[in-house]
């Protein structure tokens, strides 16, 4: 099964407006932390924003946000006033303990396309 | 702070070549990642080294890989012989330590075609 599921591979957005790329993850574990990347067409990958599972309230970082409804298990990125320059990849991870036999490794999604429109 | 650095940036060769890709981690972090990407396969994680030791190699996808870690500051992931199907962007990443709240930073990787 997989742990981190990005369901869009690609999306469109106007430029200006908002966007929310989705991410659902599968864990038993009380205790993880979730992670965005962004990857632009140049190739190098970007942390973005984290999320600690036991995090009371959502992550923000300037235009980035992150809608985490843990009871769902889902970390959806929302985008702000989008620009040109978001156009790229977006890898949701997710990183549990290093206990239990698990490595405590980034498990990636398969990653959202975004194109931003002008 | 300098970010993970890697070199060369663009790597072609021919197969058969030997190949060696470096990575310098953010200084003071205790892991270090070394991950490949293709199309297909997406983002795999060949091995990573805590303290300069390597952990967890389970990725590395046959004895023609390996990598190395002789102090803090540098890595080196090494393919010999190369084969075309090795093609694909290798990264390098670290953090400070394995916990699930710790940050993987990744550089800005290296794009290897072998022909």
């Amino acid at each position: 099964a997989q742990k981190i599921t990005q369901t869009q591979p690609g999306m469109f957005v106007q430029e200006k407006e908002a966007v929310t790329l989705d991410c659902t993850y599968d864990t038993s574990d009380p205790s993880y932390g979730l992670f965005w990347y962004k990857q632009p067409s140049s190739g190098e990958m970007i942390f973005l924003i984290y999320q600690g599972s036991y995090d009371q309230q959502n992550a923000t970082e300037g235009r980035y946000s992150l809608n985490f409804q843990k009871a769902r298990k889902s970390a959806n990125l929302v985008i702000s006033a989008s620009q040109l320059g978001d156009s790229a990849m977006y890898f949701c991870a997710m990183r549990e303990p290093a206990v239990k036999g698990s490595q405590g490794n980034l498990i990636f999604g398969k990653g959202t396309k975004l194109s931003v429109k002008p | 702070d300098a970010g993970v650095i890697q070199s060369p940036r663009h790597e072609v060769t021919e197969m058969g070549q030997e190949v060696t890709l470096r990575c310098k981690p953010i200084s003071g972090h205790d892991y270090l990642f070394w991950y490949r990407q293709t199309m297909m396969r997406g983002l795999e994680l060949l091995i990573y080294f805590n303290n300069n030791v390597p952990i967890d190699d389970s990725g590395m996808p046959e004895d023609r890989f390996s990598a190395k870690m002789p102090n803090a500051s540098f890595s080196t992931l090494k393919i010999q012989p190369s084969e075309p199907r090795d093609s694909a962007v290798y990264f390098c990443a670290s953090s400070l330590r394995q916990r699930s709240t710790d940050t993987q930073y990744f550089g800005p990787g290296t794009r290897l075609t072998v022909l």
